[in-house]
Parts: C-alpha cells; structure tokens; sequence
C-alpha cells in the first residue's frame, strides 16, 4: 500500500523559495503508470493543482504557477519535490502531495484521478 | 481552465436521509470516443487530506460503502448518500481529469441536521 509524506518548513519569509519534499514508501516511485504530484488547498477549502512529474521526469504544471514553480525526482531516494520561488502570503496553504493514476482507455493513456495523498503540510508565508 | 461549479455550498441532511450534492463543468467532460466521463469525486473530513469516492463519474473506488452513487454527464453531476451516517460529516469536492490544469470545485459542506 502506497504511502506518501510531505516534509517542509512550516514559515518561510515573503520572497523566499519554498521547498518541500514527499516520500513514498510502500511502492516504486519509478514504475510507470503514474504522475507524481502536488495540491495546495488554499485557505476557505479551494483545492488548486500545481503540477506533477513522472518517473522519467517529464512534467506538467499548473500555467498559473508555472514560472515559479519547480517538481523534481529522485527515484533512488523515493522523494519527489517541489520548489516554489518567490512566494507571497497568497502562497500560504496546506501543501499536499499525492500519486495521479494513468489508465488506459481504449487503448488510449489517460492521466486521471488522484490517490492516495500524503496528510499534507502546512506552510505559512510571514514576516 | 475548466471551471468547476458545486452547490450547495452547505447541504444540512438527517441521519437517514439522503443526500444530493451537485457539480457543474464549464465545458463538457464526456469524452465522445470513449462515453466516459472525466470527473471523480473525493471526501474531505477535519484534518485529514481528501479521499477518493468515485472516478468516472460513477465508478466507485474499492472499499467505499454502496451509499455512495456517482451520476451525470457533459456538464452536470451528482453525488448521492443513499442514507446519510454520522461519519458522512464532510466537505465533498469534484475534480474534472479532462484537461490541463486540473481542477476542483470549491467543495459542498455536509451537515447533520
């Protein structure tokens, strides 16, 4: 059974990078048929997808995010990453990491839902 | 983006009845190839990450008690609690896997009454 754990400093200063790290236990990170991925929730609920990242390294990032954001992998370590530079109190929230399924339908690959997540970690941009 | 719209925001039920939380896409999520469509939907309870219920709109995931239905497609959905227990309590989100970025809808809270 997959497990995923996030890890990261719970304050970061306006402009700093964030850097948050998940471990996957119980399973391969570097099988394929999956995107590795991070969530955010936003204060007041909103769930917001910032990007994932397969065993090979190929990536896929939310445009909103993209110039500031960077997932990364390490196979060996069982760790993927994520690098959020220049962040802002608007970047305060619940940093989730979880596995995005692919499936193939009709001899098509499809990238689909989510499961399972990490409990998450809170990060808090203050001075 | 696709734009996922869910109501109520707040849904109080009685232990026993039923529940109906509903979801809305800007655009359609039905894939004409395949008849599938692209929404799951997860639970969220205090403290805890989400939870996936059901995929495919209505596929539900292993282990999640019958009571829990998926319907819809195109651009409308609906999940139903047959018969609303104690640990339903819940924020209910959908999520729309067919295009980039991937979205949610801003969650239906779920009440006892």
């Amino acid at each position: 059974q997959v497990r995923l754990q996030e890890s990261g400093p719970g304050l970061i200063k306006p402009s700093q990078t964030l850097s948050l790290t998940c471990s996957v236990s119980g399973g391969s990170i570097s099988s394929g048929g999956y995107f590795w991925t991070w969530i955010r929730q936003l204060p007041g609920r909103g769930l917001e997808w910032i990007g994932n990242i397969d065993y090979s390294g190929s990536t896929h990032y939310n445009p909103s995010l993209k110039n500031r954001v960077t997932i990364s992998i390490d196979t060996f370590a069982h760790q993927f990453y994520l690098r959020l530079n220049s962040v802002t109190a608007a970047d305060t929230a619940v940093y989730f990491c979880t596995r995005e399924m692919e499936t193939m339908v009709e001899a098509v690959i499809i990238r689909a839902w989510f499961d399972p997540w990490g409990q998450g970690t809170r990060v808090i941009v203050s001075s | 983006d696709i734009v996922m719209t869910q109501s109520p925001d707040s849904l109080p039920v009685s232990l026993g009845e039923r529940a109906t939380l509903n979801c809305k896409s800007s655009q359609s999520l039905l894939n004409s190839f395949n008849n599938k469509n692209y929404l799951a939907w997860y639970q969220q309870k205090p403290g805890q990450p989400p939870k996936l219920l059901i995929y495919w709109a209505s596929t539900r995931d292993s282990g999640v008690p019958g009571r829990f239905s998926g319907s819809g497609s195109g651009t409308d959905f609906t999940l139903t609690i047959s018969s609303l227990q104690a640990e339903d309590v819940a924020v209910y989100y959908c999520q729309q896997y067919y295009g980039d970025p991937r979205t949610f809808g801003q969650g239906t809270r779920l009440e006892i009454k």
